[in-house]
């Protein structure tokens, strides 16, 4: 089955301790990308990948880093996590072509940091 | 800028009735238009989207929407709402990014539905 598989689903974490979201695609997709969903905000793009090893900043990257050493894994990393990164993140991959490859969707993690 | 504004906060109808969730949007250029639907403790699937050619656009779901370049809107409309469609709307203008989609959300309508 074709899908984006994000972990964890659910993370409790500190202030100051580094994390990582791990995001996973098995469509061989070129593109992948995060965005966060805060409440009233919708969803804001922080990074994106056009393929290994190219990275680039979105609307919101401040805080967060990513890596793309493998086509299939696409993980977020937060060094020094603060309340603001609290909020809901999904990863997203597709196959560059325009608009005809939409998005697939993983199913989120919802992050709280005290 | 490139935005897209949904006005609709909270929506709610009940079961059976029909449904039109607005979308405005800014862009220079003919835009590339989505609607994305979110149930609860999911991510976000496609419902439909717009490039060019006919107006009227079909979707997943019975859901079906309408370009209207000269009112700058992508309303989505439904017939008859069934109470599995509650859930939460985005509509979003794709961007290009390095040939791939970016998406430009909305701020969402949360559709309540009343049995």
């Amino acid at each position: 089955e074709a899908q984006v598989t994000q972990n964890p689903r659910y993370l409790i974490t500190v202030t100051g301790k580094k994390l990582t979201v791990t995001c996973s695609q098995n469509m061989n997709h070129e593109y992948m990308s995060w965005y966060r969903q805060d409440p009233g905000l919708g969803l804001r793009q922080i990074y994106y990948s056009m393929n290994v090893e190219v990275t680039d900043k979105g609307d919101v990257p401040e805080g967060y880093k990513v890596s793309r050493k493998e086509k299939r894994n696409f993980p977020l990393i937060l060094e020094s996590p603060s309340p603001n990164q609290t909020s809901l993140y999904f990863c997203a991959s597709s196959t560059p072509g325009g608009y005809n490859s939409p998005l697939h969707f993983g199913n989120g993690t919802r992050l709280t940091v005290t | 800028a490139q935005s897209v504004t949904q006005p609709d906060i909270h929506i709610t109808v009940s079961e059976g009735a029909s449904l039109e969730l607005r979308c405005n949007y800014s862009y220079g250029a003919t835009p590339y238009l989505f609607w994305y639907v979110q149930s609860p403790g999911q991510g976000l699937q496609l419902l439909l989207k717009y490039f060019s050619g006919d107006t009227l656009v079909q979707g997943i779901k019975g859901f079906e929407a309408e370009f209207k370049r000269s009112q700058s809107s992508f309303n989505l409309r439904k017939p008859s709402v069934h109470w599995s469609d509650a859930a939460e709307y985005f509509c979003a203008v794709g961007l290009t990014q390095g040939g791939s989609e970016k998406l430009v959300f909305g701020k969402g309508t949360k559709l309540t539905v009343n049995p």
